[in-house]
């Protein structure tokens, strides 16, 4: 079964950092790019980051440039969000996405886990 | 930034045909991609690439492009099909991408 599983998600302050974590499986983990999108509550869908397959192309939104670093690490099947100077805006259920077609870096994402939540708040 | 616009409602009737649109200045150059949420749930892909359909998705699910703005179509629409909606695309260049506000659909 193809599944995307995320973790590490929580309440941390103002100002500090977390990273997220999504694991992978059931699928040929590094044919393919990865995305993490995230969704305030009672809020629409927010596109954070995205990572190529093989690391060569990373892509952030505006909003989390310079404070957001996406990573994944394909022997361990694993991709990774790495958060610092949260601040309660960064407050959402991130998702992890898996692109729909081998290799490329287009944005349609077939595959989603059902999330992690962070909580900033002090 | 760029912006992907939808109407924040549409409302239709059972067996009736469902129009959902997004507009956006670098359409005519990126695909667009629709997703399905409902409540507590993770999106599902339903179009992508403008029209094509992922397997498993049912038929009554279509998607178009003219110029500038992208069209999700669900024919016959059923109670089941009760859910938010949002389209996807990247800016001009390719750098980042965006959603659109997303667009609730109620099932009369």
């Amino acid at each position: 079964e193809v599944q995307l599983v995320e973790s590490g998600g929580g309440l941390v302050q103002p100002g500090r950092s977390l990273r997220l974590s999504c694991a992978a499986s059931g699928f040929t983990f590094d044919d393919y790019a990865m995305h993490w999108v995230r969704q305030a509550p009672g809020k629409g869908l927010e596109w954070v980051s995205g990572i190529s397959w093989n690391s060569g192309s990373i892509a952030y939104a505006d909003s989390v440039k310079g404070r957001f670093t996406i990573s994944r690490d394909n022997a361990k099947n694993c991709l990774y969000l790495e958060m610092n100077s949260l601040g309660a805006e960064d407050t959402a259920l991130y998702y992890c996405a898996k692109e729909v077609t081998v290799t490329v870096f287009d944005g349609a994402f077939d595959i989603w886990g059902q999330g992690t939540t962070l909580t900033v708040s002090s | 930034s760029y912006e992907l616009t939808q109407p924040p409602s549409v409302s239709v009737s059972p067996g009736q045909t469902a129009r959902i649109t997004c507009s956006g200045d670098a359409l005519p150059k990126q695909y667009a991609h629709w997703y399905q949420q409902k409540p507590g749930q993770a999106p599902v892909l339903m179009i992508y690439k403008d029209s094509e359909r992922p397997s498993g998705i049912p038929e009554r699910f279509s998607g178009s492009s003219s110029g500038t703005i992208v069209t999700l179509t669900i024919s016959g629409v059923q109670a089941e099909d009760e859910a938010d909606y949002y389209c996807q695309s990247a800016d001009s260049s390719g750098s980042y991408w965006v959603f659109g506000g997303g667009t609730k659909l109620t099932v009369l």
